[in-house]
């Protein structure tokens, strides 16, 4: 069937503003990540679902970060209040149980703080 | 002292030639390494992996790891211009957390 895919594709906020970003993993997938990459780097962990269960969020830069996957499929990652330091490309990873070695992206959100 | 190396180059090849991209790291929990390629605006895309040390091929990507040196490599043969990518190395302990390296940045000249 069809990959990860995410949206929206860009976003651009004003600081101070929440933001809203969405990941539909590859269906049948348990396993979802998502990550955050700066430009020039690689993507930089910040949270791992294991069907509705958060079982590592320890890479969420701050308490303005929160990420949710309530029926254990779509996973929304949050930004309150919105710094120009959030501005990355975040990326939505899924994979089959246990299998983090074979994780597949979606193309990724591209947020910028203005 | 990150946990995980790569240089970022950029690195420049003529078409058909062998490439040499390389990581180093300092975690000896890794035991999964993988290489991932990324286009310009896309996501990473699993290339290949390797469990613990030893050698793996793949058509024209052969990946190496040499535990002892805490050193991974990607070969790839025949290069081709469809290669120009950025090249990211990732390891894993096996749970949740996946370290990646910086990318190296990849250009194939016809």
């Amino acid at each position: 069937g069809a990959g990860v895919s995410q949206s929206p594709r860009y976003k651009v906020a004003k600081r101070g503003q929440d933001v809203a970003l969405r990941c539909d993993p590859i269906s049948g997938h348990v396993s979802l990540f998502w990550y955050q990459q700066a430009l020039g780097q690689g993507p930089e962990f910040l949270t791992y679902f294991q069907n509705e269960a958060q079982l590592d969020k320890s890479g969420l830069p701050s308490d303005r970060f929160f990420a949710e996957r309530p029926e254990g499929s779509v996973s929304t990652l949050k930004i309150q209040r919105t710094q120009q330091e959030d501005s990355a490309v975040y990326l939505c990873a899924s994979s089959v149980r246990d299998r983090v070695n074979e994780q597949y992206f979606g193309p990724g959100t591209r947020l910028t703080v203005t | 002292q990150k946990e995980v190396e790569q240089d970022p180059g950029p690195l420049s090849v003529p078409e058909g030639a062998i490439v040499s991209l390389n990581c180093t790291y300092s975690n000896s929990a890794f035991q999964y390494f993988m290489w991932y390629r990324q286009y310009s605006r896309k996501g990473p895309e699993l290339l290949m992996y390797t469990y613990s040390s030893g050698n793996k091929e793949d058509g024209r990507f052969t990946a190496q790891v040499d535990k002892s040196s805490k050193y991974i490599s990607l070969f790839i043969r025949d290069s081709q211009p469809s290669d120009s990518a950025t090249y990211l190395c990732a390891m894993t302990g096996g749970y949740q957390k996946v370290t990646f390296g910086t990318g190296t940045k990849l250009q194939v000249i016809p």
